[in-house]
């Protein structure tokens, strides 16, 4: 399985500022993903991040307030723009290895005051 | 629109006594049934991928098998150290990888 870190692990931020969050695989990876996991629930699909184009959002998340950037096949960023404390989440990124699963990072935890 | 129906909500078990936890799903055509487990304050820990109807995977004391309309996660003997967030998710099928979860059982095994 594939190791994926992600930094910041957690972070506490003033609203109206942003996070950028890393995610670094140890390996080549076609498909990566971005998760949001808000308190006492599951997770939600924010976007599909796609290598040398731009990410595909799902309904209800937007570029400007969520921009991503997969300049190769083993880094991604997802930023959190705008921040209300409605962002107050956990934030995961995801990779698939086909035939094997799809892996998740450690997540980050944010926290908007 | 796929969905995943995960139940119960939450489950407390005595150590040693098995029992299970179900996936409903509704997807028009499953490419892939996801289990995870989830510790508090950390990511999903990937534990079994099911492709097909019929089809039954075992690691330690878990065992997932799936029907065309379900997915059932089997613990046999559970240890205190079992109790976590257990989530199923499938593959979408419109598609791509991307996954829909359900919202996951909370698992409680006391000594």
């Amino acid at each position: 399985s594939a190791v994926i870190s992600q930094k910041p692990s957690r972070d506490i931020c003033q609203r109206g500022t942003s996070l950028t969050i890393q995610c670094q695989v140890d390996s080549q990876v076609t498909m990566m993903f971005w998760y949001r996991q808000q308190p006492g629930q599951s997770l939600t699909l924010i976007a599909t991040a796609n290598q040398g184009s731009e990410a595909t959002y799902e309904s209800g998340f937007v570029i400007d307030k969520f921009p991503i950037s997969r300049p190769n096949l083993t880094f991604s960023t997802l930023t959190v723009s705008n921040l209300s404390p409605e962002d107050s989440s956990i934030y995961l990124c995801s990779v698939v290895n086909v035939g094997q699963g799809a892996f998740f990072g450690q997540g980050t935890r944010l926290t908007v005051v | 629109e796929d969905q995943v129906t995960q139940s119960p909500e939450a489950l407390r078990l005595q150590e040693g006594e098995s029992s299970s936890l179900n996936c409903s799903y509704t997807v028009s055509g499953l490419r892939g049934l996801f289990w995870y487990r989830q510790d508090p304050g950390k990511g999903p820990e990937f534990l079994f991928t099911l492709y097909s109807a019929g089809e039954e995977k075992e690691k330690e004391r878990l065992k997932a098998t799936l029907t065309k309309k379900e997915s059932f996660l089997h613990i046999t003997a559970p240890k205190p150290e079992d109790s976590a967030t257990y989530l199923c998710a499938v593959q979408r099928s419109n598609s791509g990888y991307a996954l829909n979860f359900g919202k996951g059982t909370s698992l409680l095994v006391t000594p």
